[in-house]
């Protein structure tokens, strides 16, 4: 079955960088869109960022858009999200997502990881 | 700036219908919006429940149901049961591959 796993988390200050990783299993990685979505704490769900199956096309939130990069390494079934000048505002459970093409370059949140923690905090 | 709107909270009683709304600030959302339904319990990752208006995710009972009714997405739980009692979150497809939360619905069930 579909699983995703992510990594990297932790804390970090503020201006600084991290990188989250989500190692996918159970379905052919190559031909999946891959999301990530946030959950700040105590808060509710804001999407990220979305990642083609090849790379080729990507899309951000305008709150992070400029200072995170999302990117896939088909042959090791992994996505990544490079965070960079975090702000506490940042801080939140970071979702890996399985996309699901519905129409034409439209692909929604199918199947979630368990997530990654992100602090930033001085 | 583009607001999904959904209840903050609502309750239903054991074996009682209830139907949760997602709408947007300025404008209506119709099927072109492509509205998802997400359920969370706490300390759990998000499950999905509906995509694309009305289509089930694999394994979600048919109690679940969505719809557009008027200018708004809807989620409609029949026969609600004690394991209902979660977050529920719409999302809405805004275009050019950007996706928009609501704020979510807390579920009481009693």
């Amino acid at each position: 079955q579909v699983q995703l796993v992510e990594s990297g988390g932790g804390v970090v200050q503020p201006g600084g960088s991290l990188r989250l990783s989500c190692e996918a299993s159970g379905f052919t990685f190559n031909i999946y869109g891959m999301h990530w979505v946030r959950q700040a704490p105590g808060k509710g769900l804001e999407w990220v960022t979305f990642i083609r199956y090849d790379g080729g096309d990507k899309d951000y939130a305008d709150s992070v858009k400029g200072r995170f990069t999302i990117s896939r390494d088909n042959s090791k079934n992994t996505l990544y999200l490079q965070m960079n000048s975090l702000r506490v505002e940042d801080t939140a459970v970071y979702y890996c997502a399985k996309g699901k093409k519905i129409a034409d370059k439209i692909y929604y949140v199918d199947v979630w990881g368990k997530g990654a923690t992100v602090t930033v905090s001085s | 700036q583009t607001v999904v709107t959904q209840e903050p909270s609502f309750s239903v009683s054991p074996g009682g219908t209830v139907t949760l709304t997602c709408g947007l600030n300025s404008g209506s959302v119709s099927t072109g919006s492509y509205p998802g339904w997400y359920q969370q319990t706490p300390g759990q990752a998000p499950r999905t429940l509906i995509h694309s208006t009305n289509s089930r995710s694999s394994g979600v009972p048919d109690r679940f149901s969505g719809s557009i009714l008027g200018n708004k997405a809807a989620l409609t739980i029949t026969g609600a049961q004690a394991d209902d009692e979660s977050d529920y979150y719409c999302v809405l497809y805004m275009g050019s591959g950007i996706w928009v939360f609501g704020g979510g619905t807390k579920l009481t069930v009693l």
